[in-house]
Parts: C-alpha cells; structure tokens; sequence
C-alpha cells in the first residue's frame, strides 16, 4: 500500500528557508496534481496553506512555496518567521476504483 | 461566516458507539463534498471518510470500515459519522472537512474529541 513518508523535524533560524519533502513509496504522483500541504499549530485544526502541487490560497503569504518530481512533492518555507513554528502535513488522493487519501506522517518545523 | 462546527464527542466504552456530526454555514453545504479526517493523541492526521455532494457516493479508509457510517442531511446543512464497535484506537479528535477538487480539504471545523476507554 501507497504511503507519504515526510521527515519527522526540520529547522531553521529566523530568515532562513526550510524545505520539507513527502515522498510517495511504490509510485510517484504521475501527472496529478493531488498534492497539498496543512500548516497545524498546537490544539489548532489544521489549515490549508498549499493545494495543486503549488497554488497557495487567498492570505497565504507568498513565503510557502510547493512543487513536486517524481515522487516527491516538497513544501519550502522562505523567511523563517516564529509564527512558521508548526507541523506540517501533505496530503495526496490515490486509487483507481476507489478512494483513498494518504496523509504523511507530519513535519514538525522548530524555528530556533 | 463560513464555517464548520463539530459536535457529540465525548467518553464512550469499547465496543459502544458514538454519533458525531458538524453543523456547515456561510455557503452552499449541499453543492459541497464532506470528509471526516482524525487525529488521535500526539499523531497524524488520518482520513476517515468521504460523501459527495448528493450522498451517493461514500468511501471509507480500511480501518473503520464496516463500522462507521458517513451521512448528510443537505436540508439541515449537516453531516454525520456514525462509530459503531467503537476500539481504543479509535481515540482521537474528529475533524469535517469540505474538499474541492482535484483533492484538497479548504475548509475545517475545530474538531470534537472521541475517546474510547473503559
């Protein structure tokens, strides 16, 4: 079974930019764009910060970027802000005759 | 405002049951498709299920299938989960979520925490 494999932390300094992957195991996205990415803060519901592989919703500050290769989709964060300090999770659909969505395991971004 | 409100969650003991539900306001609930996606203790988020705007089509992910049942009632501007044969990993906060397509969830309620223990 298909699985997104994120790393368990990242970190950076204030200013510096971070880059999260999310690999996918036994296949890669393919020409979907069923790639997005949830920024969730502590006790918070998580909130939409990249959809299609790299559009960002209205009020997303242009610092979040996403793009994809292969199986690997990657979310970078420009200009580390502590209010960055979060996990972050991706997110992608899968399966040809039925429905399945795959969260990865969650990244959780330290701004030190 | 646009929002999504869930409710009914609370302490219930293996094996019993749990109906949990999200109130949907500020836009058309009935032209939207609706998730339940949950997130036990300290985890990962974890889709649950999936109906589509007419309630036609339902899917759920493999470990609650067969035991959970997705509803919606468009005239009410409401959607239902349904948790029978309720286990200790089935512990978690609750979370509806409006997906769009291709596939992305753009709207979340605050969640409604589920705990199953004895």
């Amino acid at each position: 079974q298909s699985a997104l494999t994120q790393p368990r932390s990242v970190s950076g300094s204030p200013g510096q930019s971070v880059t999260i992957s999310c690999t996918r195991t036994t296949s890669d996205f393919g020409d979907h764009n069923y790639v997005s990415w949830y920024q969730q803060h502590p006790g918070r519901a998580p909130q939409l910060i990249i959809y299609d592989v790299t559009k960002r919703p209205s009020g997303v500050p242009d610092r979040f970027s996403g793009s994809k290769s292969g199986n690997t989709a990657s979310l970078t964060i420009s200009g580390l802000q502590a209010a960055d300090e979060a996990d972050y999770y991706c997110c992608s659909s899968a399966g040809t005759h039925t429905l399945s969505v795959l969260f990865g395991g969650g990244t959780k971004l330290t701004v030190l | 405002e646009v929002q999504l409100v869930e409710s009914g969650g609370g302490l219930v003991q293996p094996g019993g049951s749990m109906r949990v539900s999200c109130a949907a306001s500020g836009f058309p609930f009935s032209s939207y498709e609706m998730n339940w996606v949950r997130q036990a203790p300290g985890k990962g988020l974890e889709w649950v299920s999936y109906i589509s705007s007419s309630g036609n089509y339902i899917y759920y992910a493999d470990s609650v299938k067969g035991r959970f049942i997705i509803s919606r009632d468009s005239a009410k501007n409401s959607l239902h989960l349904q948790m029978n044969s309720l286990r200790a990993e089935d512990t978690a906060v609750y979370y509806c979520a409006r997906v769009k397509h291709p596939w992305y969830f753009d709207l979340w309620g605050r969640g409604t925490l589920v705990t199953v223990s004895s």
